[in-house]
């Protein structure tokens, strides 16, 4: 029990575009999704907390307009990088929890390089 | 405020050996403690978790964790090592001061070697 899907995968896509990356819980309803990224060889840094129904709670540096975050049902947040660049390029992982003081569930990543 | 030290960056053992990841802990509150494992290009999976009930904790493929709170410690062990336990580490930290949110140790990578 407690699978989360992470898509897509893997991703490579030319500067400026913008990328979406789908996170679901499978087999449980998850009122708090979590977006962290991952530089290589470093540990993993949370970008935002999200809520279903609530707009998204961002950590200090993490630019809102840049990472937009949708959690818009129970089994399902989205992050969108808008116009990404280089810079943006990164593993992003999402967890997953029935609630925030619940265990977290991990996806399993997605490589993301910006060309 | 909380915060999370993994003391070695790098271990390396002999396949068969006895594994030990150290980790040290900060917390303002009763901390839950937590041990994931991460294979290159995946996501993370929980090994252990300890949360404020027996202090020797058991998880999964043979791992098991002491909570030391005189030692603000909660290394990971294992008896004897195999290939397939070569990978990257994070002891992570979580109380209610910090929302529950959890905050990861830089990671100790392990190797096994035959």
């Amino acid at each position: 029990g407690a699978v989360v899907s992470q898509h897509p995968s893997w991703v490579i896509c030319k500067s400026g575009t913008s990328v979406k990356i789908e996170c679901r819980s499978l087999d449980f309803q998850a009122t708090t999704m979590f977006w962290y990224r991952q530089f290589p060889k470093q540990s993993l840094m949370l970008m935002a907390t999200s809520n279903e129904g609530s707009k998204a709670t961002y950590e200090q540096g993490v630019e809102k307009d840049k990472f937009l975050i949708n959690h818009a049902s129970l089994t399902l947040s989205t992050l969108t990088v808008t116009s990404a660049h280089p810079e943006d390029s990164s593993f992003y992982i999402c967890s997953a929890s029935k609630d925030s003081n619940q265990p977290q569930h991990f996806g399993d990543g997605t490589r993301l390089s910006i060309l | 405020a909380q915060s999370v030290t993994q003391l070695d960056s790098h271990v390396s053992v002999s396949e068969g050996t006895p594994v030990l990841l150290r980790c040290n802990y900060s917390s303002s509150y009763s901390p839950s403690l937590f041990w994931y494992v991460q294979h290159p290009n995946k996501g993370l999976q929980l090994l252990l978790k300890y949360t404020s009930a027996a202090t020797l904790v058991k998880g999964i493929n043979g791992f098991e964790a002491e909570f030391k709170k005189s030692e603000t410690s909660f290394h990971l062990t294992k008896p004897s090592a195999h290939m397939s336990d070569a990978a990257e580490y994070f002891c992570v930290v979580s109380d209610e001061d910090s929302g529950y949110a959890l905050n990861f140790g830089k990671g100790t990578s392990l190797l096994v070697t035959p």
